[in-house]
């Protein structure tokens, strides 16, 4: 149980265009996602926390406008990159916290790898 | 300022051997300790999960250890196999649960 998948897997883009990652938890709801990058040989960081059908909120030098964040439902929550460049490639991860249950532990899913050529 | 560190940065050992990884914390007030494992490319799993008041908890063949008044885990891995080869990551929760503390992570490589 308490899986969370994202999609795409992987994808690359050209400069400037716009990317969209899902997030969604499999077999429970979740009212808050999270949204971390990790550069490669480092930890997560946190993005940003999704919360369903109310705006997210950014950590500190996080630019709101380029990562937008929608949370439409309490099984999806969207992460698009808008007007990507390359030092936007990184590797993206959500996680996703129970409405009801294990409330106290976030459910990571698998990353999606962005490439921004 | 809420840190977590980690050692070592990497570690290589021996298909079947013993490893134990450290992780040191400042974060407060404290919530719980996780220790995940993240293959490359791949999301972190949840290994153990730890409160103030427990001190070891076992998963199969991982152990973490917590000592709260010195603010330190441990993570020991027996008989290691050439698929716990990963980055084992040290996650302190600050509070509410929502607010994670990333360590760094130490990256393990088990060698036939």
């Amino acid at each position: 149980g308490a899986v969370v998948s994202q999609h795409p897997s992987r994808v690359i883009c050209k400069s400037g265009t716009s990317v969209k990652i899902e997030c969604r938890s499999l077999d429970f709801q979740a009212t808050t996602m999270f949204w971390y990058r990790q550069f490669p040989k480092k930890s997560l960081m946190l993005m940003a926390t999704s919360n369903e059908g109310s705006k997210a909120t950014y950590e500190q030098g996080v630019e709101k406008d380029k990562f937008l964040i929608n949370h439409a439902s309490l099984t999806l929550s969207t992460l698009t990159v808008t007007s990507a460049h390359p030092e936007d490639s990184s590797f993206y991860i959500c996680s996703a916290l129970p409405l009801a249950g294990n409330t106290d532990t976030q459910y990571f899913g698998p990353g999606t790898r962005l490439t921004v050529l | 300022k809420n840190q977590v560190e980690q050692s070592p940065q990497s570690l290589i050992i021996l298909e079947g051997k013993n490893c134990t990884l450290q992780c040191n914390y400042t974060v407060s007030p404290f919530s719980n300790l996780r220790w995940y494992k993240q293959d490359t490319g791949r999301g972190p799993v949840s290994l153990t999960i730890m409160t103030f008041s427990e001190n070891t908890k076992s998963n199969g063949r991982y152990t973490a250890t917590l000592d709260a008044d010195t603010k330190q885990s441990s993570l020991h891995i027996t008989a290691s196999q050439l698929s716990d080869s990963a980055s084992y990551i040290c996650v302190v929760a600050d509070e509410g649960f929502q607010k994670l503390v990333f360590g760094t992570g130490t990256r393990l490589l088990v060698s036939p």
